[in-house]
């Protein structure tokens, strides 16, 4: 079965501090890779999608990345934190083709202070 | 328009009771529709496929009406467990990889 890891569960770090929040995902090959964020009390709002090595889109401009480089490896990157950036961090699978739904993994909870 | 759209509610509800959820989308040939749950502080979690006929789990219903471009979400004989955000999740026919995630319905259930 596929289950899919996210780590550090719980992140605090300064304004103005660099980012890295990891996603793998275990037993497929070749999926869709998806990072959202979620602010307290809202909706998802996708990031960044993947749908291979090196390929990523970008949905809204920020000051965030997002790197892919392995088949299950998903990779959140700021250099710069700013407070706006806090929120729950959700890393997602799907199934290449046809697009499916999507699983997440457990996610982490990102303040900036 | 919003792409998807839900009541964001909260629905406030006794035990036992009936509780319907509508959700609408904009996009007529939109091809996949997805009930999720997600619990407070947790990440969504697939509820159940919405099918043109229709699907059934247990005490829970989807349903989909294309002609009116919207999808509901059947919660019977509710429990103190199924309080959570309900959201809804519609797949784009537009050959890309996009899921549109509604903002979701809040549920509460009380004793």
């Amino acid at each position: 079965s596929q289950t899919i890891h996210q780590w550090p569960a719980t992140l605090v770090q300064p304004v103005g501090s660099p980012l890295s929040l990891e996603c793998t995902v275990e037993g497929t090959s070749n999926p869709n890779l998806y990072w959202y964020r979620q602010a307290a009390g809202r909706g998802l709002q996708l990031l960044f999608y993947s749908v291979g090595i090196g390929q990523i889109s970008s949905e809204v401009p920020q000051n965030l990345s997002a790197s892919r480089p392995q088949d299950r490896q998903f990779i959140l990157s700021s250099k710069k934190l700013l407070l706006s950036d806090s929120g729950f961090y959700l890393c997602a699978w799907s199934a290449r083709r046809p697009v499916t739904e999507q699983f997440f993994g457990p996610g982490t909870r990102l303040t900036v202070l | 328009r919003k792409e998807v759209e839900q009541d964001p509610g909260p629905f406030n509800v006794p035990e036992g009771a009936t509780v319907a959820f509508n959700c609408t989308y904009s996009n007529s040939a939109s091809q996949s529709f997805f009930w999720y749950r997600q619990d407070c502080r947790k990440e969504p979690k697939l509820l159940m496929s919405v099918y043109s006929s229709g699907n059934e789990d247990g005490r829970f219903t989807a349903q989909l009406n294309r002609a009116s471009q919207y999808i509901s979400l059947l919660i019977r004989d509710s429990k103190l467990s199924d309080s959570a955000t309900y959201l809804c999740v519609v797949i784009p026919n537009t050959g890309g990889f996009k899921t549109i995630f509604g903002a979701g319905t809040r549920l509460f259930v009380k004793a």
